[in-house]
């Protein structure tokens, strides 16, 4: 069983502060690593994909890889309350009879205050 | 393009009723699949299609059918609804990676609230 762990949370941040959101995997041979952002009441959606070591950034979100520490994270820079929602990391399967599945931890719920 | 979408939205069963919730994307995406959203449980997945005409069971199946009925469109059968099958429903699709396509993820519908009193 893979499994994918994100610190538990709740998260709250006040406006303008940086958010750091962080999941750890077990199975060593994963390639591909996702955050999805879900608002309440709503699905999830893509907002980052990851697949080297090292940092990716998109505007006000980077995500951060480790595959040596097995370890991924997010960080939002400048948070809005906009940026309210539950967090969800994802590790896919690259490889064997599970190929394409994803494997969510139980997400980071983030709460940005005015 | 409307991407995946699922019907019905809501939906209220009596304990032992049947309903089949349905799926499609118009993505022309080779692979869907169907999760149950819990709180404080994440995303768990019920059954899987990597591919037209194939289908596979995920983490919790037991209570719950599929049917792959082309490659733009996934059912998902309760036969006989329990409380516990109380949660919120997602089907997603994903692409095959090709050159065209960079990111191979998973993209969701909205969603079915089901409640099974």
């Amino acid at each position: 069983q893979k499994e994918v762990e994100q610190n538990s949370g709740p998260l709250s941040v006040p406006e303008g502060a940086i958010a750091s959101l962080n999941c750890t995997y077990s199975d060593r041979v994963s390639q591909s690593f996702f955050w999805y952002r879900q608002y309440s009441g709503k699905s999830p959606e893509l907002i980052m994909s990851i697949y080297s070591n090292g940092d990716k950034e998109d505007g006000r979100f980077t995500a951060q890889l480790n595959k040596a520490s097995q370890y991924v994270s997010l960080l939002i820079r400048d948070s809005q309350p906009s940026d309210s929602a539950t967090y969800l990391c994802a590790v896919k399967a690259d490889r064997g009879s599970t190929l394409g599945r994803l494997y969510f931890g139980r997400g980071t719920q983030l709460t940005v205050w005015p | 393009n409307a991407g995946v979408t699922q019907t019905p939205k809501f939906q209220v069963l009596k304990t032992g009723q049947s309903m089949t919730l349905q799926c499609a994307q118009d993505m022309n995406h080779n692979s869907m699949y169907w999760y149950r959203q819990d709180p404080g449980m994440g995303l768990r997945l019920i059954y899987y299609s990597a591919s037209e005409g194939t289908t596979d069971k995920g983490e919790v199946p037991n209570g719950y059918n599929v049917s792959r009925l082309n490659k733009r469109e996934f059912s998902l059968r309760l036969e006989s609804a329990a409380p516990s099958q109380t949660s919120v429903y997602f089907c997603a699709s994903r692409p095959i990676l090709t050159t065209g396509i960079r990111i191979d993820t998973q993209y969701f519908g909205p969603g079915t609230r089901l409640t099974v009193l």
